[in-house]
């Protein structure tokens, strides 16, 4: 069955930092981009990052360069989403999402195929 | 790029025909999906390319469009299919989503 389990979710206070996880399951791990895509309370979707195959491409939203990183292990079949400076305009449920993709008239093009069960993320003082 | 659903909120009963639509800015070609989230659940994809059906979604559920004009019909809605739809095109970076439709009882 695929799978990914996110965790490190928690209470942080404005300016702090947490990490998150995800642990992937039942596919072949390396063989995917992965992203993250949050929801604020009651609001709808956003991307917030993405990395590729073997780590050495990653892209955010504007809103979150320069205070986000991601990064994975391949070994550890996970994908991990550090935050730095936090805001409360950050707080969100926080999914991973697996990034299927296909290629057409020369360029590859990706949608989120398998979604976590989310980690909540809570910013305030 | 700006992406426009509609309407808001969609009152239909059991067995009715649903019809949402998402409108983009500009082109996006044929470069949309459609997620479903239930109450309290995580998002689900239905309908990527526009029209193709991921796994394992019944066929109740059929995509269509391209360019900035897309639709999402569900032929008969049953009780497992109240829930928030959103649409997203992926032909651009950054990847944006609607707002979300909300079907409801």
């Amino acid at each position: 069955e695929v799978q990914l389990v996110e965790s490190g979710g928690g209470l942080v206070q404005p300016g702090g930092s947490l990490r998150l996880s995800c642990a992937a399951s039942g596919f072949t791990f390396n063989n995917h981009w992965m992203s993250w895509v949050r929801q604020a309370p009651g609001r709808g979707l956003e991307w917030v990052a993405n990395i590729n195959q073997d780590g050495s491409g990653t892209y955010f939203v504007d809103s979150v360069k320069g205070r986000f990183t991601i990064s994975r292990d391949n070994v550890q079949n996970s994908v991990y989403l550090q935050m730095d400076s936090l805001r409360g305009e950050d707080t969100a449920v926080y999914y991973c999402a697996r990034d299927q993709h296909y290629y057409e008239s020369g360029n590859y093009y990706y949608y989120f195929d398998v979604w976590g069960q989310g980690a909540l993320v809570t910013v305030s003082s | 790029v700006e992406m426009t659903q509609s309407p808001a909120t969609l009152s239909v009963s059991p067995g009715q025909r649903a019809t949402l639509s998402c409108r983009a800015s500009q082109s996006v070609s044929s470069n949309l999906a459609w997620y479903q989230q239930r109450p309290g659940q995580t998002p689900r994809l239905l309908i990527y390319g526009a029209s193709n059906r991921a796994t394992g979604i019944p066929a109740r559920f059929t995509g269509s469009g391209s360019g900035t004009e897309f639709t999402l019909t569900i032929s008969s809605l049953q009780s497992e299919d109240f829930a928030v739809y959103y649409c997203q095109q992926y032909n651009y970076w950054p990847r944006t989503f609607g707002q979300g439709t909300k079907v409801e009882i």
